[in-house]
């Protein structure tokens, strides 16, 4: 069955110190996958997808991911967090059909002065 | 330009109660979808629409209905509201497979 796993519930870093949000996904056929960002109290804001192609994207608000087939990863990445970055990121896997999504369970994203 | 609107943005109900949550999009989207979030369990998908006057189940259908009646509409009702539907509602809208734009979400608790 498709699923996608977020192993990390809660991550806290410093602001100005990278960042890594992890996304493991299971699913038969090449996926499309998204990352999406959720602020308190919000609806869910798109940051990046990956459909085909390049395996580095790139986002809104200096985020990035690298689709790797191998590990069926879609890792978030961004090289400096900032105050406002403080939010609940989930990731996604598209199954296709009638354009449905399977979500992660959500990794929440403290940032410490 | 609004995109995604939902209505009503917070709601409290007694058990056995009904509800119509509405939702509208007004970017001529043919796909639309109902999503519950709970915590710890991100969304997970109640009801989608590939179409005016197309409904098809997602992952958690049992206790809700959709009607579809409007392109720009998707109405998810609650019959006979029980606690364990206590939760964040989210609509969202897709041009096919594409990116999901979503609402705001509306809260409702079941007493």
């Amino acid at each position: 069955a498709q699923s996608v796993t977020q192993p990390d519930i809660h991550i806290t870093v410093s602001e100005g110190a990278s960042l890594e949000l992890r996304c493991n996904y299971s699913y038969g056929a090449t996926p499309y996958l998204f990352w999406y960002v959720q602020s308190p109290g919000q609806g869910l804001q798109l940051l990046l997808k990956y459909f085909s192609g390049d395996t580095l994207v790139q986002g809104i608000k200096g985020f990035e991911a690298e689709f790797k087939r191998s590990q069926s990863s879609f890792n978030l990445r961004k090289p400096s967090v900032h105050w406002s970055d403080a939010a609940e990121y989930f990731c996604a896997v598209g199954l296709g059909q009638g354009g449905k999504l399977i979500f992660g369970q959500g990794t929440e994203l403290s940032v410490k002065p | 330009n609004a995109g995604v609107t939902q209505t009503p943005k917070f709601r409290v109900l007694k058990t056995g109660q009904s509800m119509t949550l509405l939702c509208a999009q007004d970017m001529n989207h043919e796909y639309m979808y109902w999503y519950r979030q709970d915590p710890g369990m991100g969304l997970r998908l109640i009801h989608y629409s590939v179409g005016e006057g197309t409904t098809a189940k997602g992952e958690v259908p049992d206790g809700y209905n959709v009607s579809r009646l409007k392109k720009q509409n998707f109405l998810l009702g609650l019959e006979s509201a029980a606690p364990s539907q206590t939760s964040v509602y989210f609509c969202a809208s897709s041009y096919s497979t594409d990116t999901q734009y979503f609402g705001p979400g509306t809260r409702l608790t079941v007493l």
